[in-house]
């Protein structure tokens, strides 16, 4: 069956770091494109990063910009969000999403996991 | 970046009525970049559209998708009790800079 699972989320005091992993099976991995897209509790979804499939391109919402970063690791079919500086407004649940698009191509997120969630509190 | 408004922010509706829900961009993108989502509470959210008006595997043909430019529209034909959920919509451009729409409740009238 095609998979995402996440995992990493937990609490953490705000001004530090955390790193989540998204675990793909069953489908060609190094093939697309991958996201992270969080949803804080009772809004609505925000797209956070995502990394193309050779890791030639990323991009980053300016919301996380300078203190996030996405990584990819294709032979261990693995996504990656090492998040720094972490605020109180980055409480969310974090879900890793699969680009439809294979290759250089882009497209909708056609698989979800099912999130892990970031508490930032002190 | 491209800001999608997605309007009703709450519609109303009865099962087996119509429903009608709207995406505007703050400007304009190729369609083959727009796509529908639906999440029902305590759910990932679920492909419904892609490319603006073709469904995904497994969506029933009652869900339809059209538009192009800055305006797109979801499209439900006959409501059925599973369809009550929020949908958001996305611009997915080869940027990697994506956004999705503030989402849209369809609740029971």
């Amino acid at each position: 069956e095609v998979q995402l699972v996440e995992s990493g989320g937990g609490l953490v005091q705000p001004g530090r770091s955390l790193r989540l992993s998204c675990a793909a099976s069953d489908f060609t991995f190094d093939d697309y494109a991958m996201h992270w897209v969080r949803q804080a509790p009772g809004k609505g979804l925000e797209w956070v990063s995502g990394i193309s499939w050779n890791s030639g391109r990323i991009g980053y919402a300016d919301s996380v910009q300078g203190r996030f970063t996405i990584s990819r690791d294709n032979a261990k079919n693995s996504l990656y969000l090492q998040m720094n500086s972490l605020r109180a407004e980055d409480t969310a649940l974090y879900y890793c999403a699969k680009d439809m698009g294979s290759g250089d191509n882009r497209g909708a997120f056609d698989i979800w996991g099912q999130g892990t969630m970031v508490t930032v509190s002190s | 970046e491209i800001v999608l408004t997605q309007s009703p922010g709450t519609l109303s509706l009865s099962p087996g009525e119509r429903a009608t829900l709207s995406c505007r961009a703050s400007q304009s993108f190729s369609s083959m970049y727009l796509a529908w989502y639906q999440q029902k509470p305590g759910q990932a959210p679920r492909l419904l559209i892609y490319s603006a008006s073709n469904r995904a595997t497994g969506i029933p043909d009652r869900f339809s998708g059209s538009g192009s430019g800055t305006d797109f529209t979801l499209t439900i034909s006959r409501l059925e009790p599973e369809d009550f959920a929020v949908y958001y919509c996305q611009q997915c451009g080869s940027s990697l800079r994506d956004t999705f729409g503030q989402g849209t409740k369809l609740e029971f009238k």
